[in-house]
Formats: C-alpha cells, structure tokens, sequence
C-alpha cells in the first residue's frame, strides 16, 4: 500500500525565518503529483503547493518552495519569511494507484512571533 | 465565485441515528469527494462522484453513501451511527476530470455521535 509520512508531529519557528517540513512517500508509480496542504483553525483545508513527478524543477510559490527527491522519494516544505498566518497543520499528499489522495498524519506549525 | 459550502457546520447524533451531510461545490465543478478526518486516522478517503456518478470509492463500510445531484450538489449519508464516526468530514471538488487537479475543500461538518 502507498503511504505517506510526515514525521515532524510539531514544528516551531521564529517570525520571519525559515523552517523545513519533512515529507517522505512510498508509490510504485511512475508518474504522480504531490501536494502540501494546510489546514488552520478554521478547517478548510487549503492547497499550498503541488509538484509533477516526472519535473526535475521544484516548484516554487511565493515563499513556499519544495525540495523534491524523486529517487529518495523525498518531498519537503520550505517556508521562507515565516509569517503569523503560516500557522496551520500541514498535510502532504500522494495520488495512489487508485487514483486516490493518500495523505500524511500532518505537521502542525507554530510560528513564534 | 463562492467556494465549496458544507451545511450543517457542526451535528450532535446519537448512536443509532442516521445523519445526511451537504456539500455545494464550486460552481462549474463537476467533481465532489468525501474526506474523514480523525486524529487518529487522519484524513481518509470516502469517495468521489463525478457528473452523478460514483468514479472512486474508498474503504469504508456500506453504513456510508453518498450521492450527487444534476446541479453537482452531493450529499453523505451514514446510517446506523456509531461512536468511531465522531470525525470532521471534508467535502471537496475541482474543476477539472483529471485526479491530479488540485481539490478545493469546505470548511467541514463536524459530527458527534453520543
């Protein structure tokens, strides 16, 4: 089974600085789309970033960048100039073979003003 | 464009009961997908409908349906409620057929089975 791991259950950074979420996901696909989620207090859970498997650039979204390791099977989150609103649970996600969103256990972020 | 609307926000059921849950999509979305979210399970998916038809479903059991309507509004239903239902459900759509398309997701019901 395709799965999802996020293993950072609580990050922490300082307001205006930079912080890294960790993502690792296990697929036998070939070709296949990441995405980070976040979801604050409100519920909505609200897309911050996706990225094709078979692109070699890591896409990049204002200050959401990721760093993605196809052969690793690494997808981390770089949040550059942290902001009060960054704070959220973030979710990273994998379509499965059956065409389904496979998703993390979440990393929750809190931004330290 | 409004976004995706979930009603009722919040629901308090008995075990036993059943329940129906709303979601109205993004206007010319024609895709609708059902999440549980659990803190122990995390988010799970239940299933997906695509102009009225149900095109993925996850595993879930049969006390769980769902169904969509001409004008792309779905509904879920459980039935025969129990307390490990207890969970915010997520309804999402999206714009496009394809199921790498980016999903758009409501603000959630949250339901509490007693």
């Amino acid at each position: 089974a395709q799965t999802v791991t996020q293993s950072q259950p609580e990050m922490s950074v300082q307001e205006a600085e930079t912080v890294t979420l960790s993502c690792t996901y296990d697929t036998s696909e070939s070709d296949y789309y990441l995405f980070w989620y976040k979801q604050p207090p409100s519920r909505q859970m609200i897309l911050v970033i996706r990225q094709e498997a078979y692109k070699q650039q890591n896409a990049t979204e204002n200050r959401f960048s990721v760093n993605f390791q196809k052969a690793a099977k690494s997808f981390s989150l770089k949040i550059s100039d942290s902001q009060l609103g960054d704070a959220a649970m973030y979710f990273c996600a994998c379509i499965d073979s059956n065409y389904q969103l496979i998703w993390g256990a979440g990393t929750k972020l809190i931004i330290k003003p | 464009k409004a976004g995706v609307t979930q009603t009722p926000r919040y629901l308090i059921k008995t075990r036993g009961q059943q329940v129906t849950l709303s979601c109205s999509p993004i206007s010319g979305h024609r895709s609708v997908s059902w999440y549980q979210q659990t803190p122990g399970q995390g988010l799970q998916f239940l299933f997906e409908y695509f102009s009225e038809t149900q095109r993925n479903k996850g595993n879930f059991p049969g006390r769980f349906s769902g169904r969509q309507f001409s004008n792309s509004r779905s509904e879920m239903n459980v039935s025969t409620l129990e307390l490990g239902d207890s969970a915010l459900y997520l309804c999402a759509s999206r714009g496009e057929s394809s199921y790498n398309s980016p999903l758009h997701f409501g603000n959630g019901t949250r339901l509490t089975v007693t």
